[in-house]
């Protein structure tokens, strides 16, 4: 059973479409976020929801959209894609009720989002 | 502000001799630290983490790290390295508010035989 799911593993579309990437967990958890790993590997925060509840909106443009339709799931919208949205992006969860990060994280396999 | 530094990029190693990856972090208060590996392909698995205590810590496939609070750093080691440990390694610490994980920009580990 796979804990955290993400869909679809690969995306690729044309610059200025619209789409969606799914994230759910299984494991019960209050906290899931969404990060960005860049063509260098580097990870960083994007979204954090807490029951639902959204903790963090780091420096994200807003044509990202996290919605958050229960605790088990939490999907990223993206309007008018640009080159630079070209990334992984990573789902992940904890169990933390609170919202804060030293709980341990949990990541799903990611997907890769190519704007062409 | 919370950070951390991984010095080193790329490191390969041999297969069966020892490793070492290097992480210094800046951090306010007693750190909550984090080793996570990324295999090709996949997401981030947790390795070991360290809240408080004793300061080695055991985590999965062999691997420890030490806390060492004068030198800033939370290091990670394995005596033995085998081929599948090839990986992305990243060292993690929570961000000031704890709400979300603040990555190093982490090391490839090439292991040649």
């Amino acid at each position: 059973d796979t804990a955290v799911s993400q869909t679809p593993k690969y995306l690729v579309t044309q610059m200025g479409n619209d789409k969606s990437i799914k994230c759910e967990q299984n494991l019960g958890h209050d906290t899931m976020y969404w990060y960005k790993q860049d063509s260098k590997k580097f990870l960083k925060i994007m979204f954090s929801y807490n029951n639902k509840e959204l903790i963090i909106n780091e420096t994200v443009p807003n044509r990202f959209s996290p919605k958050s339709p229960d605790k088990a799931h939490l999907n990223l919208h993206i309007n008018s894609l640009e080159l630079g949205d070209s990334a992984v992006y990573f789902c992940a969860s904890s169990q933390v009720a609170s919202g804060l990060s030293t709980d341990t994280q949990y990541f799903g396999p990611g997907t890769r989002l190519t704007v062409l | 502000a919370q950070s951390v530094t991984q010095p080193d990029i790329h490191i390969t190693v041999s297969e069966g001799a020892s490793l070492e990856l290097r992480c210094n972090y800046s951090y306010g208060a007693t750190p909550y630290l984090f080793w996570y590996v990324q295999s090709p392909g996949q997401g981030l698995q947790l390795l070991l983490k360290y809240f408080s205590g004793d300061t080695l810590v055991q985590g999965i496939k062999g691997f420890e790290a030490e806390f060492k609070r004068s030198q800033s750093s939370f290091n990670l080691r394995k005596p033995s390295v085998h081929w599948s440990d090839a990986a992305e390694y990243f060292c993690a610490v929570p961000n000031q508010a704890g709400t979300a994980l603040i990555f190093g920009k982490g090391t490839t580990l090439s292991v040649s035989s």
